[in-house]
């Protein structure tokens, strides 16, 4: 079974452009879930998915963050325009609705801003 | 507010011997899983145990082993004769089944293995 899919895996910007990162999750997995990690640090949650509905997205920062996910299935997730803190480790993760079911994580996109 | 906290952002151990990473959390609910991730540098996070609150026999994994004291809202992971490969980001973390899909993360310990 293949894991979660992101790329790319490594992005570098000059400040002020746009970014995109890019999510397939587990097959059949219907939340996916996009995560910032800085370096040292825990995940936080950006954006959470039910299917095709953000259910969670209040701590998106929403005036230079997006992201969909047609179909329930990919996700993309935006930075526009991107600023030097904005410089982490994106992360996507997928599970199922078992709540024991623990999350897949991608190996995560590394956006440097400069 | 639902927290995870380790409050040992760093610990090493000498390769063989024995490490317990400490964890609390903190949650109103009586439902819920607990997991403990692993993410080496520059690799992805993977699951490297979880414990279900409603038993009460600690999970076990190999070499890893947790003690949940669901009273006093700890989970510690213990690795046992720990390796290189240890070597890695711990992370801390629980699902409740109220919320369904929401997990909530701990800040992580730093564990380094000593050759």
């Amino acid at each position: 079974e293949a894991g979660v899919v992101q790329s790319p895996r490594y992005k570098i910007i000059e400040k002020k452009q746009p970014v995109a990162f890019w999510c397939n999750p587990i097959s059949g997995h219907n939340t996916l879930y996009w995560y910032l990690q800085n370096l040292g640090q825990g995940p936080e949650l950006l954006i959470r998915y039910e299917n095709e509905e953000a259910v969670d997205d209040s701590q998106l920062p929403k005036d230079r963050f997006s992201a969909e996910r047609l179909k329930g299935v990919d996700s993309t997730l935006k930075i526009q325009p991107a600023e030097l803190g904005d410089s982490a480790v994106y992360l996507c993760a997928s599970s199922s609705y078992r709540g024991s079911d623990t999350q897949y994580f991608g190996p995560g996109t590394r956006l440097t801003v400069l | 507010a639902q927290t995870v906290t380790q409050s040992q952002p760093e610990m090493s151990v000498q390769e063989a011997e024995t490490v317990t990473l400490s964890c609390t959390y903190d949650t109103s609910e009586s439902d819920y899983y607990l997991f403990w991730y692993k993410q080496p540098p520059s690799r992805q996070m993977i699951l490297v145990i979880r414990q279900e609150a409603y038993k009460q026999q600690n999970a076990t994994e190999n070499r890893f082993s947790v003690n949940f004291q669901k009273a006093a809202k700890s989970f510690s992971l213990k690795i046992s004769d720990s390796q290189l490969g240890d070597a890695a980001m711990y992370f801390c973390a629980y699902r409740l089944l109220s919320t369904g899909n929401q997990f909530y993360f701990g800040t992580g310990t730093s564990l380094t293995v000593i050759p």
